[in-house]
């Protein structure tokens, strides 16, 4: 079955960069498009960019200066990277199947920026 | 960015009600809508696509509708599991933005 797993750092510095490895199963890289959403605490939801199946990407323009996505087909793993983390930072980051909506959600990974 | 405004913030029905929920565009979005369930600590389950398109598994209580730049979700008859935080998000444009969520309690 469809299945997506966020993995990384539960904890980053300020100032330092976020990596984030989301692995897929139950599906290619090649047909999906895979988009990263994040949810600081209490807070609502952020779209944050897409990287599509042909390997273009998309970003939020309120993030694209600190944010670069990829991906490994073959290892079934896309990755998020953002630069110059900050507190307003702190949240859980999810990566989620998409089309036109995102269909499956990974479980979430929550991130808190502090020294 | 096209603004989504979601109401009512929260909202507290009895076992058996039907409710909505709202989600209005600040430009047409040409149905490009989805409605989420988010349960405490957990990710988000689609419910609706594409404005009324239920997706596979999710119980036939939960509908959608609306077109242009206004969107509804219904519950016909609130279940104890339909209680949690529900969000609407358009993917006509980018960025993808979300409604500020509507929180849901039985009373």
């Amino acid at each position: 079955q469809v299945q997506l797993k966020e993995s990384g750092p539960g904890l980053v510095q300020p100032s330092q960069t976020l990596s984030l490895t989301c692995t897929v199963a139950g599906f290619s890289l090649t047909s999906y498009n895979v988009h990263w959403v994040r949810q600081p605490p209490g807070k609502g939801l952020e779209w944050m960019g897409v990287i599509w199946n042909t390997g273009g990407t998309r970003y939020n323009s309120a993030l694209k200066s600190r944010l670069s996505i990829s991906k490994d087909t073959s290892k079934s793993q896309v990755f998020l990277k953002m630069n110059s983390l900050q507190t307003e930072d702190t949240a859980t980051y999810y990566c989620a199947r998409g089309r036109g909506y995102l269909d499956y959600w990974g479980q979430g990974v929550m991130v808190t920026v502090s020294s | 960015d096209i603004q989504m405004t979601q109401s009512p913030a929260s909202l507290s029905a009895s076992l058996g009600e039907t409710i909505s929920i709202e989600c209005r565009a600040s430009e047409d979005i040409y149905s490009n809508l989805a409605w989420y369930q988010q349960k405490s600590g957990k990710s988000p389950q689609l419910l609706i696509y594409a404005a009324n398109r239920l997706q596979d598994g999710v119980p036939s209580r939960f509908s959608g509708s609306g077109s242009g730049t206004q969107y509804s979700l219904k519950i016909s008859g609130m279940q104890p599991e339909d209680e949690g935080d529900y969000f609407c998000l358009q993917g006509s444009k980018f960025p993808f933005t979300f409604g500020s969520g509507t929180k849901l309690e039985i009373k």
